[in-house]
């Protein structure tokens, strides 16, 4: 199975800044990663497909980046409902797994 | 609108099986392949089986392969996910989703297993 490791796990940031979170996979998954946001309570929300295509309706200060074993979700200035947990998910190879989380938290 | 609502959940003994149904609306199903993805209380998310959208392929995570089947009726624009032999690490909210990234999803519904 494919691995994927989020870091960090969690992430402490105050409104305005700039944000990174990072996604690895355990072997090449090309560009066939996805990311979510998921708030307390509520089912995850799509945020980016094959890497870095912004889902319609997603806000323009998020953006992907990355291919093979290496991506990137950025956040370019953090907004007060932006504050929740983000997974990647290698969509590349059955069993589809996802990365353990990382939880944007306010500072 | 598209929208999926689960149902089928509630408290079960260890060992029990349970049927979850997932009801499509605003959309075709038979045009989507289709997830069920969980998160045990706490947790992160959990792939666990995709369908194709014909119905002819199905796959599973190892966690619940040979206990879980999923299977889908497009007539009823409706997926199912049948458990057997569950077990108390079976205990998750359950979503369905649709496609290889989940574009879609439902509210959840959550399944028990306790004695």
């Amino acid at each position: 199975d494919i691995q994927m490791t989020q870091s960090p796990s969690t992430l402490s940031a105050n409104v305005g800044d700039k944000v990174t979170l990072t996604c690895r996979a355990s072997q090449s998954i090309r560009s066939w990663l996805a990311w979510y946001q998921q708030k307390p309570g509520k089912a995850p929300h799509l945020l980016m497909y094959k890497a870095s295509i912004l889902e319609s309706g997603v806000p323009s200060r998020f953006s992907g980046s990355g291919s093979g074993t290496e991506f990137t979700l950025t956040i370019s200035s953090l907004q007060p409902g932006d504050f929740a947990t983000y997974y990647c998910q290698q969509y590349n190879i059955y069993p589809w797994t996802f990365g353990q989380g990382t939880k944007v938290e306010i500072k | 609108e598209v929208r999926l609502v689960e149902s089928g959940g509630g408290l079960v003994q260890p060992g029990g099986s349970l049927r979850l149904s997932c009801a499509a609306s605003g959309f075709t199903l038979n045009s989507y392949e289709m997830n069920w993805v969980r998160q045990a209380p706490g947790k992160g998310l959990e792939w666990i089986s995709n369908i194709s959208s014909s119905g002819v392929n199905t796959y599973y995570a190892e966690s619940v392969k040979g206990r879980f089947t999923i299977s889908r009726d497009n007539a009823k624009n409706s997926v199912y996910l049948e458990m057997n032999s569950l077990r108390v690490e079976d205990t998750a909210v359950y979503y369905c989703a649709t496609g290889m990234y989940f574009r879609h999803w439902g509210q959840g519904t959550l399944v028990t297993v306790s004695s």
